[in-house]
């Protein structure tokens, strides 16, 4: 079974342009979160979509924006980029919305982005 | 504050050794717990779930503490294979954020030959 797949894998942008990062979740689930790990950090939490609806958003800038589509994939978007966005962005699914049980997070691979 | 905070080591054990990581975690109202792995330039994947009971899955032990707010994980028998940043995570399963999980920064740990 394919498990959650990130596109693009990396990329290169510089200040002041825009990016979308696409994201399929593992098919059945419901559920697609956004995470931001910077170098030497762990990942922080950018929205959380269930069922096509914002359900959660972290402490970031209103330039990142994300939808959810009803095939449950999703798209972050990042505007004005700043050399501070260079990260590895994960995208997540679970089933549901909780994270107790069997409702656990599985992460794609990630999309690396640099920004110059 | 931040919610998860751990040691970032860095770890370098032998082979056969047994480490230890711990955390300490700043929201008494948490619910769940977890210890991720992450290779190096990988994606995090779950290691175990951590119980109030604590909790074993072959070398790796999971201890929590919820009146010190504090999670544990011991690795026995240390293979070259364990080499890898562990990040101990914490999630709400209810409320605003519910489904959110709360990353510590990670623990690398390298065991050499």
């Amino acid at each position: 079974d394919a498990g959650v797949t990130q596109s693009p894998t990396h990329l290169i942008k510089t200040r002041g342009q825009h990016v979308t990062l696409r994201c399929s979740p593992i098919s059945g689930h419901k559920s697609v979160s956004w995470y931001q790990q910077v170098l030497g950090q762990g990942p922080q939490f950018i929205f959380q979509y269930y069922e096509k609806e914002e359900r959660g958003r972290g402490n970031f800038p209103d330039r990142f924006s994300a939808r959810q589509f009803p095939n449950y994939s999703s798209e972050l978007n990042v505007n004005a980029l700043l050399l501070g966005d260079s990260a590895l962005y994960l995208c997540a699914s679970s089933l549901a919305q909780g994270n107790s049980g069997a409702n656990v997070l599985t992460f794609g691979a990630g999309s690396r982005l640099t920004v110059l | 504050r931040k919610e998860v905070e751990q040691d970032p080591g860095p770890f370098n054990v032998p082979e056969g050794a047994t480490v230890a990581f711990n955390c300490t975690y700043s929201n008494s109202a948490s619910q769940s717990f977890f210890w991720y792995r992450q290779d190096c330039r990988k994606e995090p994947k779950l290691l175990m779930s951590v119980y109030s009971s604590g909790n074993e899955d072959g070398r790796f032990t999971a201890q929590l503490n919820r009146a010190s707010q504090y999670i544990s994980l011991l690795i026995r028998d240390s293979k070259l294979s364990d080499s890898a940043t562990y990040l101990c995570v914490v999630a709400s399963d209810r409320g605003s954020t519910l489904g959110r999980l709360y990353f510590g920064r990670g623990t690398q740990l390298t065991v050499w030959p």
